[in-house]
């Protein structure tokens, strides 16, 4: 199916563990975004890509990592979660040949760290 | 100080109401403007993109005020199908398209 698709869906892992989470888009969109949403702060910029090879850090980066080598993949790590880090997540997609486009969501992924 | 900001609300307004809802920005490189919506515990989606010129889309309104760095987004005629929370975004040109949302506002249309 033709869209933008986020795993897991939820997750649970505790402190101090690596755990990646994916997103898949099949549009060819050449941008995308990782968002993560907390009460009180509605959505801040983790990363971001305009495309393969090429990130860019966004209003939160600290304790993320991300990578592209592929147009249509975009994961992001936590290298070593701690329980600040628990949110939710989403990423987003948009097509870069224009700056007034809309962005497309996954339907973001439930991260408790314990 | 936050790149776009908005009132957090929440609006408690009753049906048919008139509701108004304000953002700022605070980068002169911001580029595009839009209105998103998200309903509790989902994705969000566009609502409407905002031009200089203002527009409108049956009965939301949103309008831009680059000298003020000032966005509005009105809602005419409130349904209960409008409570949601309603995210101003803007996308910058810093070299790449970086795209950063408010808080979002909360709206309750009630019966």
């Amino acid at each position: 199916d033709a869209g933008i698709t986020q795993s897991p869906r939820y997750k649970i892992t505790e402190t101090g563990r690596q755990v990646t989470l994916m997103c898949h888009q099949t549009w060819s969109h050449s941008y995308m975004f990782w968002y993560r949403q907390d009460l009180g702060h509605g959505l801040r910029l983790i990363y971001y890509s305009a495309a393969a090879d090429i990130t860019d850090k966004g209003e939160v980066p600290d304790g993320y990592v991300v990578s592209r080598s592929k147009t249509e993949n975009f994961p992001l790590t936590l290298e070593s979660a701690t329980r600040s880090q628990t949110s939710v997540y989403f990423c987003a997609s948009k097509f870069g040949g224009r700056l007034n486009t809309e962005a497309f969501f996954g339907q973001g992924t439930r991260l408790t760290v314990v | 100080r936050k790149e776009v900001e908005q009132d957090p609300g929440p609006f408690n307004v009753p049906e048919g109401a008139t509701v108004a809802f304000n953002c700022t920005y605070s980068n002169s490189a911001s580029q595009s403007f839009f209105w998103y919506r998200q309903d509790c515990r989902k994705e969000p989606k566009l609502l409407m993109s905002v031009y200089s010129s203002g527009n409108e889309d049956g009965r939301f309104t949103a309008q831009l005020n680059r000298a003020s760095q000032y966005i509005s987004l009105l809602i005419r005629d409130s349904k209960l199908s409008d409570s949601a929370t309603y995210l101003c975004v803007v996308t910058l040109n810093t070299g790449g398209f970086k795209t950063i949302f408010g808080a979002g506002t909360r709206l309750f249309v009630k019966a």
